[in-house]
């Protein structure tokens, strides 16, 4: 089945610097790869995808890049803050069906 | 904006006993899941749920567990005799098609079991 792994797991940042969360996925048959922001005493939060057709997607101060030959994937925080802080995931699902694969996920610190 | 709504946020169990894990996905959404997550530990799939029936299951979600749709707006995760290691958070999601179409988690319910 689909393995992926993430890095780091924890990142800390001072307030207005970038962060890079990075994540490989085993299955070339995957095609679909979210991001998810969790908070304390939350579930997950969709905050960006991207499928396999494309190489990069911009929201904001969100970016996604994905590297379909390597199989991996990265998101980037730019001018980070402290509300940013959080657990992000990433994640992977296999052509064909409707679930997901989780990174084990990055602890990110924003520091003002 | 819609939610999926998990009830309890908290329980606690002896081990042995069963709970049961209450859910209402999205109202329009067609499929239905449930992860959980270990304390400190990834987020790990065990069903998905379609057109009344399982359609995905992974290695955990053995003869202890199952899964209902009782009426037309709840979805539920049983565990017949827990153990320890099911302490954990369990997540109820739901999404209107495959996972692209928007797969919306819930807050969860923190399982303890002592």
């Amino acid at each position: 089945g689909e393995n992926v792994e993430q890095h780091p797991s924890t990142l800390s940042v001072q307030e207005g610097d970038s962060a890079v969360i990075k994540c490989t996925y085993s299955d070339s048959a995957s095609n679909y790869f979210p991001w998810y922001k969790q908070e304390l005493g939350k579930g997950p939060q969709l905050i960006i995808d991207i499928r396999s057709n494309v190489g990069e997607k911009k929201d904001q101060r969100i970016a996604v890049t994905l590297n379909k030959t390597a199989k991996h994937f990265s998101l980037h925080i730019t001018e980070t803050q402290p509300e940013d802080s959080a657990v992000y995931f990433c994640a992977a699902q296999r052509s064909g069906y409707s679930t997901l694969t989780f990174g084990k996920g990055t602890m990110l610190l924003v520091s003002p | 904006e819609p939610e999926v709504t998990q009830t309890p946020s908290h329980q606690v169990t002896q081990m042995g006993q069963e709970v049961i894990l209450r859910c209402v996905p999205i109202s329009n959404h067609l499929y239905f899941y449930w992860y959980r997550q270990i304390l400190g530990q990834k987020v790990e799939f065990l069903v998905s749920f379609y057109n009344n029936e399982i359609s995905e299951k992974s290695e955990i979600f053995d003869d202890q567990f199952s899964v209902e749709r009782p009426d037309g707006s709840n979805f539920t995760l049983k565990i017949r005799s827990t153990k320890l290691e099911d302490s954990a958070m369990y997540f109820c999601a739901s999404s209107e098609g495959q996972a692209w179409d928007g797969y919306t988690f819930g807050s969860g319910t923190r399982l303890t079991v002592v």
